[in-house]
């Protein structure tokens, strides 16, 4: 099974700081590596897909690299609605993938 | 639009069918899947199907618990669950496979919470 480590586990930032973090897969799974964010209480929405690919209607802000082994996503500018837990997922096992253990984006 | 039922408390060793009724797209030409996520913790693919329900596929630990099924006549998606134990409890997301890009979750229900009791 090929398992994804995200990191941090959690992290403090504040408004308007550039956040990154990082996925990383056990084995090469090229670009098949999507991005989430999910809010307290709330379904995950998709941000990036297909390693560095934005989804339509997220916020340009968001942006992801990387691929093979070693992922990011970046938030350039951080805003008060970007407060969430992030989830990178693999793909590269489709139709079965995983998840990251998730990053929490906290207010510092 | 997907909105899931069926949750609730039940006692471990017992069994339990979600339903997600969806609307708004031709379901009958989308994959989609089931994710649970227990509290506190990070998601965790359960199980897929495709539009014609040709395929199934399950995640493995799940032992033959769980069955995914659908019904496109009544643009519906089920999870029949089995033998339930108190690992098993979590919210459980109905979600849509893109169509163009294999893997990928466009669409989310809000979920519903199942709860095992032991």
């Amino acid at each position: 099974d090929i398992q994804v480590t995200q990191s941090p586990s959690s992290l403090s930032a504040s408004v308007g700081d550039r956040v990154t973090f990082t996925c990383r897969a056990s084995q090469n799974i090229g670009t098949f590596l999507n991005w989430y964010q999910q809010k307290p209480g709330k379904a995950p929405k998709v941000l990036i897909y297909s390693a560095s690919s934005l989804q339509s209607g997220v916020s340009s802000r968001f942006s992801g690299s990387g691929s093979g082994t070693d992922f990011t996503l970046t938030i350039s500018s951080l805003q008060p609605e970007d407060f969430a837990t992030y989830y990178c997922q693999q793909t590269y096992t489709a139709p079965r993938t995983t998840f990251g253990q998730g990053t929490k984006v906290e207010i510092k | 639009h997907l909105v899931e039922s069926g949750g609730g408390l039940v006692t471990s060793g017992g069994s339990l069918r979600l339903s997600c009724a969806a609307s708004g797209f031709t379901f009958s030409r989308y994959a989609m899947t089931w994710v649970r996520q227990a509290p506190g913790k990070g998601l965790e693919w359960v199980s897929l199907i495709d539009g014609a329900a040709t395929y199934m596929y399950h995640e493995d630990s799940l032992k033959g618990r769980f069955s995914i099924s659908r019904d496109n006549a009544k643009n519906s998606l089920f999870l029949q669950m089995n033998s339930l134990t108190a690992e098993d409890t979590a919210v459980y997301y109905c979600a849509r496979l893109d169509a163009d890009v294999e893997g990928l979750i466009d669409y989310w229900g809000q979920g519903t919470l199942v709860t095992v009791s032991s």
